[in-house]
């Protein structure tokens, strides 16, 4: 299994506060992504990274900020959570091949987070 | 815009019965990837295969095939006698080469295999 850690695995917040949740991952893999999975949606990309400072957007990217520092670490940060944001979280890493990230995506265990 | 369609919502078996899942993708990219993933009741989600545009080839893998049709854009899962430890969701995902950072999920298939 890929070496992908999240933390924290649940947590329980107020609206309007600030939350960071931390994708680790021992495998020095490029891509690193972070979704969202909620009832009847799948999964829906946030924001990505490309490498090192190198972040994207994914479809559903408002009311989150990512940052990544070193490779193996990608921060996805609620700025001010709301309860629209209560969902599990997925981090996936990925390494790219021949140009384009087209390898599979391993999944990380999810964080559950719900704000009240 | 790449969408994935999984029409399927729920499906019941009966253990050692066959069963399908579809999966129908649109795409304006002649160069794509289509992926399957299982989620078991435990939450994590497991990587089952991936395929690229240019091979049709259908896959087989024990208990499990794909069968992968351009022409009607289909990606669809057959598990063949069927398990109780098959339970669970599963997903297809696209990544076109246009948006090739970007997996689009189904919204996924819930699988339940009664003994």
């Amino acid at each position: 299994d890929a070496g992908i850690t999240q933390s924290p695995r649940h947590k329980v917040t107020e609206t309007g506060t600030p939350v960071t949740l931390r994708c680790h991952q021992t495998e020095n893999h490029r891509y690193m992504y972070w979704y969202r999975q909620d009832p009847g949606h799948g999964l829906r990309l946030i924001h990505y990274s490309y490498g090192v400072k190198d972040t994207d957007k994914g479809e559903v990217s408002d009311g989150y900020s990512v940052s990544r520092s070193k490779t193996e670490d990608f921060l996805l940060t609620l700025e001010s959570a709301t309860s629209s944001q209560t969902s599990v979280y997925f981090c996936a890493i990925s390494e790219s091949q021949a140009g384009g990230p087209y390898n599979e995506q391993f999944f990380g265990p999810g964080t559950r987070l719900t704000v009240l | 815009a790449q969408k994935v369609t999984q029409a399927q919502t729920e499906i019941s078996v009966v253990e050692k019965e066959d069963v399908t899942l579809d999966c129908v993708y649109e795409t304006r990219d002649t160069t794509y990837y289509l992926f399957w993933y299982k989620q078991p009741p435990s939450g994590e989600l497991v990587f089952l295969i991936r395929r690229n545009s240019f091979d049709e080839q259908n896959e087989i893998s024990g208990r499990y095939s794909w069968n992968f049709q351009k022409s009607t854009s289909s990606f669809n899962f057959t598990i063949t006698a069927s398990q109780v430890v098959d339970s669970a969701v599963y997903f297809c995902a696209l990544s076109e080469a246009s948006s090739a950072r970007q997996l689009t999920f189904g919204s996924g298939t819930q699988l339940t295999v009664l003994p």
